[in-house]
């Protein structure tokens, strides 16, 4: 079993680009989540699906959105990257409500200049 | 109030050492409490979690909750080089199964 993977590990953006991050899980996994990292500052929620079609926002949403067209797949989109943005993006699965563990992935490293 | 908060540290301690982090925390609903290990430039890892008040003992490693302080702790006995890494506290147990992170705590050991 890969677990959660991740793809790209690097990128830069220049500001008003847009890119698609992308996240798989092979555990057949329920829920799924999205969370952004900033030194110091732990891990904000930025959007969570509990399945196939069904996603909600978390802590921090504005200038992201998601889809959850499989059980696999969680895809997380950014339109006009801005230099906030600038962050590590961590995508994270969990079986389903009688699991507590979050599951992560390698981790994506954003550069908006 | 911050819902949690989380010393950031950094700790830096003799390879040996026993070493204390804590966090505190302001939400009643929070149910279950973890502790995740992260490396340098890696995914959180799940360490320990527990969902009662008291303490829970894995090999080098205890996590202790105190729910009427709102108050956890993780100790490590021994620390090794190996277990240099930054420690995050998480809180669950909302909608969701969503957590809700510290800081994280920057540890290093050092032989």
């Amino acid at each position: 079993n890969a677990g959660v993977t991740q793809t790209p590990k690097f990128r830069i953006l220049k500001i008003g680009q847009s890119m698609t991050l992308q996240c798989t899980q092979d555990m057949n996994h329920n829920y799924m989540y999205w969370y952004r990292q900033d030194p110091g500052m732990g891990l904000k929620l930025i959007y969570y699906s509990v399945g196939a079609g069904i996603t909600d926002k978390g802590e921090v949403p504005n200038g992201y959105n998601v889809s959850r067209s499989t059980t696999e797949d969680f895809p997380l989109r950014l339109e006009l990257a801005a230099p906030s943005q600038t962050s590590v993006y961590f995508c994270a699965s969990r079986k389903g409500v009688d699991s507590y563990e979050q599951y992560f992935g390698p981790g994506t490293r954003l550069t908006v200049t | 109030q911050k819902e949690v908060e989380q010393d950031p540290g950094p700790l830096s301690v003799p390879e040996g050492a026993i070493v204390s982090l804590n966090c505190t925390y302001s939400n009643s609903a929070f149910q279950y409490f973890m502790w995740y290990r992260q490396y340098s430039r890696k995914g959180p890892e799940l360490l320990m979690y527990t969902y009662s008040s008291g303490n829970k003992e894995d090999g080098r490693f205890t996590a202790q909750v105190d729910k009427s302080s709102k108050y956890i702790s993780l100790f490590i006995r021994d620390s090794q080089p190996s277990d240099s890494a930054t420690y995050l506290c998480a809180f669950g147990g909302t909608s969701y199964g969503k957590l809700t992170f510290g800081q994280g705590t920057i540890l290093t050991v050092h032989p």
